[in-house]
C-alpha cells in the first residue's frame, strides 16, 4: 500500500511569514494526525482528526497554528505568523482506526524558521 | 500527566550485540505501548505494539515486554546488525482515545 505522503519536504522561511504543510494519509485510514518534533526530542501531538473532525487539539498554538482535514482525506497544517521556535519536523500519521492500531508516518516536512 | 522517559540518550555496540533498549514512564494506566524506529531525516516506523494485558510481542529479531506495575517496557534487538542504527523511539496511550506520549528516543549505533 502506498504510504502516508507529505510535502515540501523542506522549507526555510523568515519569521512572522506563514506555511503551510500538506499530508494525503493511507487511503481508508480514518485518524490523521499532525505531530511536532524538536531536534532531539520524541513527536509532540499537535491535533488529531478522526474523519474530518477534530478529536484532540488541546496542544495546538491556535492563536497562530490552524489544521483541516477536508472531506475526511487530506489535511493542511498552516502557521501564521511563524516565530522562530516553530523550527521543527512536523510529521503526519494516520491509522485505520484510533484505538489499538499502529500509526503510519510520513516522511514529514523540515521547517526552519530565520 | 503521563512523562515518557528513555535513557540512555544514545548508545554504541558492536555488530552481533544483543541490545537493550529502556522506556519508564510515570502513570502506570495505560491503553497500550509502541515501540518505532526513526531513520535520520525520515518519519516513524511502528515495530511492536503492546496491548496493555499483554506482557511481552515478538517479531522477528525483536522482543519487547512489557511491566505495567512498575512502568517499564524492554526493547530487546537479538544479534545487532549496522542496519539496526537508528532512533528508536517508545510511546504509551493512555486510553482508547488518548493521544501517544512519546519518549525522546535512544540513538544507536552498531558498529562493523
Amino acid at each position: 500500500e502506498a504510504g502516508v505522503a507529505q510535502s515540501p519536504r523542506y522549507k526555510i522561511i523568515e519569521k512572522r511569514q506563514s506555511v503551510a504543510f500538506w499530508c494525503n494519509p493511507i487511503s481508508g485510514h480514518a485518524t490523521l494526525y499532525w505531530y511536532q518534533q524538536i531536534l532531539g526530542q520524541g513527536p509532540k501531538l499537535l491535533i488529531q482528526f478522526q474523519n474530518n473532525g477534530v478529536v484532540d487539539d488541546s496542544q495546538l498554538p491556535k492563536d497562530r497554528f490552524s489544521a483541516e482535514r477536508l472531506k475526511g482525506v487530506d489535511s493542511t497544517l498552516k502557521i501564521q505568523p511563524a516565530k522562530l521556535e516553530d523550527s521543527a519536523v512536523y510529521l503526519c500519521a494516520s491509522s485505520p482506526r484510533v484505538d489499538n492500531s499502529p500509526l503510519h508516518f510520513g516522511n514529514g516536512t523540515r521547517l526552519t524558521v530565520t | 500527566k503521563q512523562e515518557v522517559t528513555q535513557i540512555p540518550a544514545a548508545l554504541s555496540v558492536p555488530e552481533g550485540e544483543n541490545l537493550v533498549l529502556n522506556c519508564s514512564f510515570t502513570d502506570s494506566a495505560i491503553y497500550n505501548l509502541q515501540w518505532f524506529r526513526q531513520d535520520p531525516g525520515k518519519g516513524l516506523t511502528s515495530l511492536l505494539l503492546i496491548q496493555s494485558s499483554q506482557r511481552e510481542q515478538t517479531s522477528g529479531r525483536l522482543n519487547a515486554s512489557l511491566d505495567k506495575s512498575s512502568g517499564r517496557s524492554t526493547l530487546y534487538i537479538a544479534a545487532s546488525q549496522p542496519g539496526d542504527s537508528a532512533t528508536y523511539l517508545c510511546a504509551v496511550r493512555g486510553d482508547s482515545w488518548g493521544k501517544l506520549q512519546f519518549g525522546a528516543g535512544t540513538q544507536v549505533v552498531v558498529t562493523p
